[in-house]
């Protein structure tokens, strides 16, 4: 337990379907961040927040779209996306943007039919 | 970005000592080394970081060449449960954002 907490965990959803991840931290952190993980491939960072302002766009397709309403909760909005969009998604939080320890999420892993 | 190079994997008996090494000779003045590790179906979890001295925490050692170049994390003792893929990554300290590129990373298996 990380003090991070992803749902959902799994998520099987069509091309055409709209959806939501959802990141939480309980943990008191400044900053949060969104990674990609797929099949035999390294973590991707995607997004970065930090105070609830995005520092990072890590040229991200605009099917992608992050929201973090306040420093505990960050958002990753899914909307037409592609069967190379299946993935883990793996959302992680700092104290800082310059901290050295990111604590990680288990993860959502999704599926795009 | 400075890049790492890790062996794909390793096996390490149960109760010896795991040494993973990784190599960075593109790394400058002002880049950290950091280790992660990934245990299947989790998310990374970070171990030990540091920039030129040695280091130690409860969970691991982390050893820096001096010119350094290349870099070895030591599990001390190892358990079934350290079994996981583990990423060195060099990290730079920047003004606006730090980040952690991940690569490959070294797949450890621990044997009884």
């Amino acid at each position: 337990e990380t003090g991070v907490t992803q749902t959902p965990r799994h998520l099987v959803m069509g091309m055409t379907n709209k959806k939501s991840l959802k990141c939480e931290q309980h943990l008191g952190h400044n900053a949060m961040y969104w990674y990609k993980q797929s099949a035999k491939k390294p973590l991707e960072l995607m997004f970065v927040y930090n105070f609830k302002e995005q520092t990072e766009n890590n040229s991200v397709p605009s099917r992608f779209s992050p929201e973090c309403p306040n420093s505990s909760h960050l958002f990753l909005h899914l909307h037409t996306l592609q069967p190379e969009d299946s993935a883990l998604y793996l959302c992680a939080s700092s104290q800082g943007v310059r901290d050295a320890e990111q604590f990680f999420g288990p993860g959502t892993r999704l599926t795009v039919l | 970005d400075a890049k790492t190079t890790q062996p794909p994997s390793m096996d390490c008996a149960e109760g010896r000592a795991a040494n993973l090494p990784c190599n960075h000779s593109t790394i400058s003045g002002n880049e950290y080394v950091y280790w992660y590790r990934q245990i299947h179906s989790q998310g990374p979890q970070y171990i030990i970081h540091g920039l030129k001295n040695n280091e130690t925490n409860e969970m691991a050692s982390l050893i820096i060449t001096e010119d350094r170049k290349s870099s070895t994390l030591i599990l001390p003792h190892a358990t079934l449960r350290d079994t996981a893929v583990y990423y060195c990554i060099v990290r730079l300290r920047s003004y606006n954002t730090d980040k952690l590129i991940f690569g490959t990373g070294t797949r450890l298996q621990v044997f009884p």
